[in-house]
């Protein structure tokens, strides 16, 4: 069983475009997260849901809006994308003690 | 922005030799430090982790060690085989945030 999924797992996309990612976790997480991981491989945290409040939003462009329909659920959707918004999202969850686990990954291009 | 460990340096070694992968992290109030590996097309996997009251903690063929003086992170992978060949990661928490802070990571690079 899969216990972080995301889909698409690759996402090819002109500028201009809004594009979402969906990411599910069944592992009974209270906590969910999407990272941006760039070409050089740095993994920085954009935001965290915990029982689907928003409680970490980073420094990123409100063209990213993270929506969390239920503790298993995190989506992210990307409004106008830009050629700068090219990079691998990593959805995660993780337990109370904070043990994190990621899913596989969704790249994306931008045209 | 915040960020741990240096640039994302190569470390090689050969098959069978004992591996140790080093990070710095920075905020003294970090309580909890994980680290990752992360093969080629996939996401980081949890491999060890360590809390700070602990100075050592010992896996599966990893040693985890901590030197909170200096705010150091190490891993030691022994008897390194070539399914450890991948990026590294580590990454700092000050429990009650929920915000990881990673390292840039290191590639291991393991040589027949």
């Amino acid at each position: 069983d899969t216990a972080v999924s995301q889909t698409p797992k690759y996402l090819v996309t002109q500028m201009g475009n809004d594009k979402s990612i969906k990411c599910e976790q069944n592992l009974g997480h209270d906590t969910m997260y999407w990272y941006k991981q760039d070409s050089k491989k740095f993994l920085k945290i954009m935001f965290s849901y915990n029982n689907k409040e928003l409680i970490i939003n980073e420094t990123v462009p409100n063209r990213f809006s993270p929506k969390s329909p239920d503790k298993a659920h995190l989506n992210l959707h990307i409004n106008s994308l830009e050629l700068g918004d090219s990079a691998v999202y990593f959805c995660a969850s993780s337990t109370a003690t904070y043990e994190q686990y990621f899913g596989p990954g969704t790249r994306l291009t931008v045209t | 922005g915040e960020s741990v460990g240096l640039h994302l340096p190569t470390l090689s070694v050969q098959e069978g030799d004992n591996s140790i992968i080093n990070c710095a992290y920075s905020n003294s109030a970090s309580d909890y430090f994980i680290w990752y590996k992360q093969e080629s097309g996939k996401g980081p996997q949890f491999i060890i982790d360590i809390r700070s009251n602990m100075d050592k903690r010992q896996g599966q063929r990893v040693t985890v060690l901590l030197n909170k003086t200096v705010k150091h992170l190490s891993l030691q992978i022994a008897a390194t085989q070539p399914g450890d060949s991948a990026v590294y990661f580590c990454a700092e928490i000050h429990s009650g945030t929920y915000k990881y802070i990673f390292g840039t990571g290191t590639r291991l690079k393991v040589l027949a």
